[in-house]
């Protein structure tokens, strides 16, 4: 079985502020490891996704994450956060013999101007 | 990119009725469609994992009876809510894998409030 644990259902930076959200994950197989953003009544769009080789993950609109095997973590940052960066995000694990996600309860970053 | 859509985006009905929602892959074939339900603040939620010309294949605790899952054609699933109550208020969405190995696109989403 799989789970995702996000720290933190509310995070606040201030604009121009280093963003960092934290995600650890189970699994008993090596993961898929996804980022996803969802607006306000919308659906969800991926940010970055982690499946093999580099560590280092880069994605969308200048964030990035790390995979971390030995402390089972993925965690999400941006080095200067936008107004437009206010949003829900969720991390996400699936392994390949399904597809299915398994989502983390998510976390709501507000931007302070 | 690839662009999933959903229909309708909001919906509201009365309770006892039935609502069709529909999810289409608009520039590519999903070879399996997923199900999810949100709750306001809260995670998504696996619900079913459909694939075309086959029987959905429901998580632990949905009842299938009640959520109806029709994969008719690679570009479209359809979810019906049946006897739709006040509790199945929710946030619905839905995403379809183009390949397998590749990453799931999400659909907008389908608001449904039964009154």
């Amino acid at each position: 079985a799989q789970s995702v644990t996000q720290l933190g259902s509310h995070v606040s930076v201030s604009e121009g502020a280093l963003v960092l959200l934290r995600c650890n994950y189970s699994s008993s197989v090596p993961p898929y490891l996804f980022w996803y953003v969802q607006y306000p009544n919308q659906g969800l769009q991926l940010l970055l996704k982690y499946t093999t080789g580099a560590t280092l993950v880069k994605g969308i609109n200048g964030f990035e994450a790390e995979f971390k095997k030995s402390e089972t973590s993925f965690h999400l940052t941006k080095p200067s956060a936008h107004m437009s960066d206010a949003a829900e995000y969720f991390c996400a694990v699936s392994d390949l013999s399904d597809e299915k996600l398994t989502f983390g309860t998510g976390t709501r970053l507000t931007i302070i101007p | 990119g690839a662009v999933v859509s959903q229909h309708p985006s909001w919906v509201i009905c009365k309770s006892g009725t039935s609502v069709k929602i529909e999810c289409r892959s608009l520039d590519f074939q999903a070879t399996t469609m997923f199900w999810y339900r949100q709750f306001p603040k809260q995670s998504l939620m696996l619900m079913a994992t459909s694939n075309e010309g086959s029987k959905a294949t429901y998580e632990q605790g949905v009842e299938k009876d009640k959520f109806l899952i029709n994969h008719a054609s690679l570009t479209l699933s359809t979810l019906t809510v049946t006897s739709a109550h006040p509790e199945d208020s929710s946030f619905y969405i839905c995403s379809a894998l183009r390949d397998r190995g590749n990453e799931q696109y999400f659909g907008p989403g389908t608001r449904l409030t039964v009154t």
